[in-house]
């Protein structure tokens, strides 16, 4: 199993600004994923953040708009940059720890007003 | 992608009754897992069962894989079980641990 903690656990921040979200987890892993969860919907892949390269981006979703960097195998981060109120979701980091079990962080919940 | 249904959508219990919620595939898969989700967001790995059958405590899940569904089962609800299931699966052929999500079933289980 793994441990992954995320910071924040939640932010307020006005539009046009930007948020970054960091994933930590207590052991070093394969796969990191992020993932976003808009309200009361269900969960959306991100993009997989991978270790020394560039993020690998689910179609509608932007290296621009989304930065993520994975500097090594226990951590990464998500920059929400120049929000605006439809960014307003849940964000969560997850990792496969190659056990074929998926493990979730506690998720960042963001409002943009 | 591999589309995932569950059903049904919603779902309302008194304490001590027993579900049954189902998630249906569309296609071969390496790794299906149920979550909950409580109300404070955080998802809490229930089953990783790609197939056969597990049982742990008041919960059991059973995937046909052959069949491409699976069910979860909630016995004696309890108040706190409320919240929302969710079945992910990863496609043979996908990206290794890419999970595609259903759309979950909210339970909502009274006292």
């Amino acid at each position: 199993s793994a441990v992954i903690s995320q910071k924040p656990s939640r932010d307020i921040c006005q539009r046009g600004t930007s948020l970054t979200i960091q994933c930590q987890v207590d052991s070093q892993v394969t796969m990191m994923f992020w993932y976003r969860q808009q309200p009361g919907q269900s969960l959306t892949l991100i993009a997989t953040a991978n270790q020394g390269s560039e993020a690998t981006y689910e179609s509608g979703f932007v290296i621009d708009k989304f930065p993520i960097s994975r500097p090594n195998l226990t951590f990464s981060t998500l920059t929400v940059s120049n929000m605006s109120p439809e960014d307003s979701s849940i964000y969560l980091c997850s990792v496969w720890a190659g056990d074929y079990e998926q493990y979730f962080g506690p998720g960042t919940r963001l409002t943009v007003t | 992608g591999i589309q995932v249904e569950q059903s049904p959508p919603d779902l309302i219990l008194q304490e001590g009754a027993n579900s049954t919620l189902r998630c249906n595939f569309s296609d071969s898969v390496n790794n299906l897992q149920w979550f909950h989700q409580n109300p404070w967001g955080q998802l809490i790995n229930l089953f990783y069962i790609p197939s056969g059958t597990k049982q742990n405590g008041r919960l059991s899940a059973t995937t046909v894989a052959t069949e491409r569904y699976s069910l979860l089962y909630i016995s004696s609800s309890q108040t706190t079980d409320s919240g929302v299931y969710f079945c992910a699966v990863e496609g043979r052929g996908s990206t290794l641990g890419r999970l595609y999500f259903g759309r979950g079933t909210q339970l909502t289980v009274w006292p």
